[in-house]
C-alpha cells in the first residue's frame, strides 16, 4: 500500500536556525507532492506543491522543498525559522493513477521554535 | 479569498446517535473529500465525491458512513450510529479540477466527541 513517512515527529529549534523536515513516499508511479501546515487552532493550509518541472519548489513564507525522484523524497527546508513557524507540518501525496486526487498524508512533524 | 467552511466546529454526541457534519466547499469546485484525524494520529482519507456520487472510499468508510450533496452548496457526512472510536477531527476539502490542475483546500474541521 502507498504510504508517506515523515522522519521527525517533534522538532525543537531556536529562531534563525535552519530547518529540514524529511518526507519519503512509497509509490513507483507518478505523484503530486504537497506540504501542508497547520498552525495552532487553525486548519490545514497549503505550503507548497510539486506537480512537474523544476524539482526545487518555493512556497509561502520562505519555505522550499526539493523533489528527488530517485530517493522518493520531498524534504521541506527553510534557511532561518521564526517563532511564527511553530506549527505541525504534513507531507502528502496524490497518486495520478487514481484520478480522484485523494491525499495520502504522513504522520506530521510538530515544530516548536523558541525565541 | 474563497474558503471551505464547516459546521459545527465541535459536536458532542452519545454513542449510538446519528451525527451530520456539514461542509460548504468553494463554489466552483467539483471534487469533494472528507478526511479525519484521530487525536495524535495522521490525517486519513475517508471518501471522495464527484458528480453526485462517491468516486472512491477508504476501508474506514463503512456502512455507518454516508455522504450527500443535498443542494448546490452543502456537502454532508453522516455517521449513522456513532462509536467511541469515531471521535476525531473531520476535515472537508474541495478541489476545482482533476489531478495536476490544482490542490485541495481544507475547511477548519469539526471536532467530533463521542461519549
Amino acid at each position: 500500500a502507498q504510504s508517506v513517512s515523515q522522519h521527525n515527529h517533534h522538532v525543537i529549534l531556536s529562531e534563525a536556525a535552519s530547518l529540514e523536515l524529511g518526507c519519503n513516499y512509497s509509490y513507483g508511479g507518478t505523484v503530486n507532492l504537497f506540504w501542508y501546515v497547520q498552525y495552532p487552532g487553525q486548519h490545514l493550509q497549503l505550503l507548497l506543491k510539486y506537480f512537474s518541472g523544476d524539482p526545487l519548489v518555493k512556497g509561502i513564507k520562505g519555505f522550499e522543498a526539493e523533489f528527488i525522484k530517485s530517493k522518493f523524497s520531498f524534504n521541506l527546508r527553510k534557511p532561518s525559522v521564526q517563532w511564527s513557524d511553530t506549527a505541525e507540518y504534513f507531507c502528502a501525496v496524490t497518486l495520478l493513477s487514481g484520478g480522484y486526487n485523494k491525499l495520502i498524508f504522513g504522520a506530521g512533524t510538530r515544530l516548536a521554535v523558541h525565541p | 479569498e474563497p474558503e471551505v467552511t464547516q459546521t459545527p466546529s465541535h459536536q458532542v454526541t452519545q454513542m449510538g446517535q446519528e451525527v451530520i457534519l456539514r461542509c460548504v466547499p468553494i463554489s466552483n469546485h467539483l471534487y469533494f473529500y472528507w478526511y479525519r484525524q484521530i487525536l495524535g494520529q495522521k490525517v486519513e482519507f475517508l471518501v471522495s465525491f464527484y458528480n453526485n456520487e462517491i468516486s472512491e472510499k477508504s476501508e474506514i468508510f463503512d456502512d455507518q458512513f454516508s455522504v450527500e450533496r443535498p443542494d448546490g452548496s452543502n456537502f454532508t457526512l453522516k455517521i449513522r450510529s456513532t462509536k467511541l472510536e469515531d471521535s476525531a477531527m473531520y476535515f472537508c476539502a474541495s478541489i476545482e479540477g482533476l489531478a495536476g490542475s490544482g490542490s485541495q483546500f481544507f475547511g477548519p474541521g469539526t471536532r467530533l466527541t463521542v461519549l
